[in-house]
């Protein structure tokens, strides 16, 4: 599968302990998003990459989140200090540059659950 | 403000019968519009986009900027149609703004 790759594909921790989620675009796909979704809602824009640079932050992304694109290929989203508040799904996303259209390919997701 | 509506959370029809899926936007300047799918258990994919006036599975959406909306439709529903359906803005920056979604429930 050549798709967009996120792992873990589910995570469970404990309030307070911070959890790390992992995406691996479409090859040589310069831009890359990081949404979030909770139950009964539409994805929700957290993040955006163009290559390394990050190009904009959503203020849902509260202090807690970071997210880096350090080479420009895979990123990782880090939420520091939990909270039940967090538990949603975590969808990353990536589409080629601005001559190959709009279309925005999607991963599977990462479930996180904080108890 | 860039903003997506989808007013029903579940639409439930008969196989053989039309749908439409409803969406209304609300964006300030020219927004492409997007109709995106998440069947059970797989991610989400693009189903069509307003400036390809495509008709993909049958579905199709019409861009009517005088009433901001972006309706799906089918002429009829099969089974295989029953999926999350949502409707999404590109506007402002590169990124997508996603309504609440509808569920498409098709019963036999």
């Amino acid at each position: 599968d050549t798709g967009v790759s996120q792992n873990p594909r589910h995570k469970i921790t404990k309030r307070g302990q911070n959890v790390t989620f992992r995406c691996d675009p479409i090859s040589e796909h310069n831009r890359l998003y990081w949404y979030r979704q909770t139950l009964g809602q539409g994805p929700e824009f957290l993040t955006y990459f163009q290559n390394e640079a990050q190009l904009e932050k959503s203020r849902l992304l509260s202090d807690r989140f970071s997210a880096e694109r350090p080479k420009g290929s895979f990123s990782t989203l880090e939420i520091q200090r939990t909270e039940q508040g967090d538990s949603a799904m975590y969808l990353c996303a990536s589409r080629p540059g601005r001559h190959s259209g709009n279309t925005i390919y999607f991963g599977e997701g990462s479930w996180l659950t904080v108890v | 403000a860039q903003r997506v509506t989808q007013p029903e959370k579940l639409l439930s029809v008969f196989k053989g019968a039309p749908v439409e899926l409803k969406c209304n936007y609300s964006y300030s300047g020219s927004p492409e519009l997007f109709w995106y799918v998440q069947y059970s258990r797989q991610r989400l994919q693009l189903l069509l986009r307003h400036i390809s006036r495509e008709s993909i599975k049958g579905f199709t959406a019409d861009l009517n900027k005088g009433e901001t909306s972006f309706h799906l439709k089918k002429p009829f529903a099969q089974e295989e149609d029953s999926a999350m359906y949502y409707c999404a803005l590109s506007g402002y920056g590169n990124k997508l703004v996603f309504g609440a979604g509808t569920i498409l429930r098709v019963k036999s």
